[in-house]
């Protein structure tokens, strides 16, 4: 059963545009959302997170906004840049921290 | 600074035997949780140590268990495999339980190939 899911499986933006990613959950419970990148041969590298509380988080290049109510976030990184394009993998927990949960991820490509 | 290590990179086995796969954590944290990564999917929670106790469990079969030993370094075990547990499997660290205050770690992974 899967609690988060990102439906789009890859996305192909062109450099200095933004890329906007999607992660969808079920479980009511979760509180703590967090976005990590991937590039081949290494292991997830933790990017930014977002706390219930807030709708928005930003770091530089990356925003993330939560919508609670449609159980919805998403990750806006702009402009993008070569270096970006990795795979993106949204997770959640609930309040108890013990477990994460990711969703399948989004293998973004920028392109020159 | 050394990271996450795991050992081996990659390994072939055949169906119904053991495969022990270890992990080192970054140096002064004390909670290794282990991950299943299966092609196409993202990493599926196993299991969360923290001073060599078991702090979180995921849904997988009593065939798979770990253990943390005094300097925190991590044993995963997988009995009895099969063709489906072929997969990358992930470590990762943190400096108490994993959670909002404790980023995770991750390891390069070690790949897992069951034939």
């Amino acid at each position: 059963d899967q609690q988060v899911k990102q439906n789009s499986p890859s996305l192909s933006v062109q450099e200095g545009r933004i890329s906007i990613l999607n992660c969808d959950y079920t479980n009511s419970m979760f509180d703590y959302f967090l976005w990590y990148k991937k590039y081949p041969a290494e292991g997830p590298t933790f990017l930014i997170s977002i706390s219930s509380i807030k709708d928005k988080n930003e770091d530089g290049r990356f925003t993330v906004f939560l919508n609670k109510s449609a159980k919805h976030l998403s990750l806006h990184i702009v402009p993008s840049q070569p270096g970006d394009s990795a795979v993106y993998f949204c997770a959640a927990s609930d309040n108890t921290g013990n477990q994460f949960y990711f969703g399948t991820g989004t293998s973004l490509t920028v392109i020159p | 600074d050394a990271g996450v290590t795991q050992s081996p990179t990659h390994l072939i086995k055949t169906r119904g035997q053991q495969v022990t796969l270890r992990c080192s954590p970054i140096s002064g944290h004390k909670s290794v949780s282990w991950y299943q990564q299966v092609l196409g999917q993202g990493p599926q929670f196993i299991f969360q140590y923290y001073e060599k106790e078991e702090r979180g469990r995921g849904n997988f079969p009593d065939r798979f268990s770990a253990r943390q030993f005094p300097n925190y370094s991590s044993e995963l075990n997988v009995n009895a495999l099969l063709l489906g547990d072929s997969a990358l499997y992930l470590c990762a660290s943190s400096l108490s339980l994993a959670g909002r205050y404790n980023e995770q770690f991750f390891g390069p992974g070690t790949r897992l190939t069951v034939l």
